[in-house]
């Protein structure tokens, strides 16, 4: 599987879009995208998987150009609740069981 | 409804005892992982069962664990001769089948002293 780079903090302010992009550059062509969020002391949560273009929920948006070597996590809006680490990570498709495998994440910090 | 679930949340054991840890996955989720995370890193990947058989134990440090899942329900994480290295959250997830969301426990802080 393609490896993931993430830069591994940043900062923000309540009320600000936050964006945090991820590097890919070996992704295949039946590659997947996902991103998980995980706060102290819990498991990962399931954010968000996109293929190419846009994607959006009711937590988040993401980017992916249509080379897909990079994506882009797009959080509107943080509160004080989004002080999480958010993992970047690329699962084969069509596979059934998913190893998921899992960088150093970017450790978002959210100020008042 | 019920998320997953793992017992004890802590456990701290001394060097060379023996130790279990449960998870309890989402009922009717037939494909459950385990995952280990140290500080700072994020979770490496155990081994994963499909049912009651472990279709992947190739994450599994050595021969000192040892996973099981009679029923095809609960699962349990068997670490003999354990070593202060072996500290850790050891976390479980489950989905519904090979694919998909995997949704995680709350994890087991193991502390090895």
């Amino acid at each position: 599987l393609a490896k993931t780079t993430q830069p591994i903090s940043m900062d923000s302010y309540e009320g600000q879009e936050v964006n945090i992009t991820c590097s890919h550059n070996n992704i295949a062509t039946n590659d997947y995208i996902t991103w998980y969020q995980q706060f102290p002391s819990q498991g990962p949560r399931f954010i968000i998987q996109g293929y190419k273009t846009k994607v959006t929920n009711e937590v988040a948006s993401l980017f992916i150009p249509a080379d897909r070597k990079s994506s882009t996590l797009s959080l509107p809006r943080v509160s004080l609740s989004d002080t999480a680490v958010y993992y970047c990570l690329v699962e084969r498709g069509n596979t059934g069981f998913q190893k998921l495998v899992f960088g150093t994440g970017t450790r978002l910090l959210v100020s008042p | 409804g019920a998320g997953v679930s793992q017992t004890p949340s802590n456990k701290v054991t001394e060097k060379g005892k023996y130790v279990e840890l449960r998870c309890d996955p989402i009922s009717g989720h037939t494909a459950l992982y385990w995952y280990r995370q140290s500080l700072g890193q994020g979770p490496e990947f155990l081994i994963y069962f499909q049912g009651t058989g472990a279709a992947d134990d190739s994450g599994l440090p050595n021969d000192r664990f040892f996973a099981v899942r009679p029923e095809g329900s609960v699962s349990t994480l068997k670490i003999q001769r354990t070593e202060r290295g072996d500290s850790a959250m050891y976390l479980c997830a489950s989905s519904p089948g090979t694919g998909g969301e995997q949704y995680f426990g709350p994890g087991t802080r193991l502390t090895v002293t």
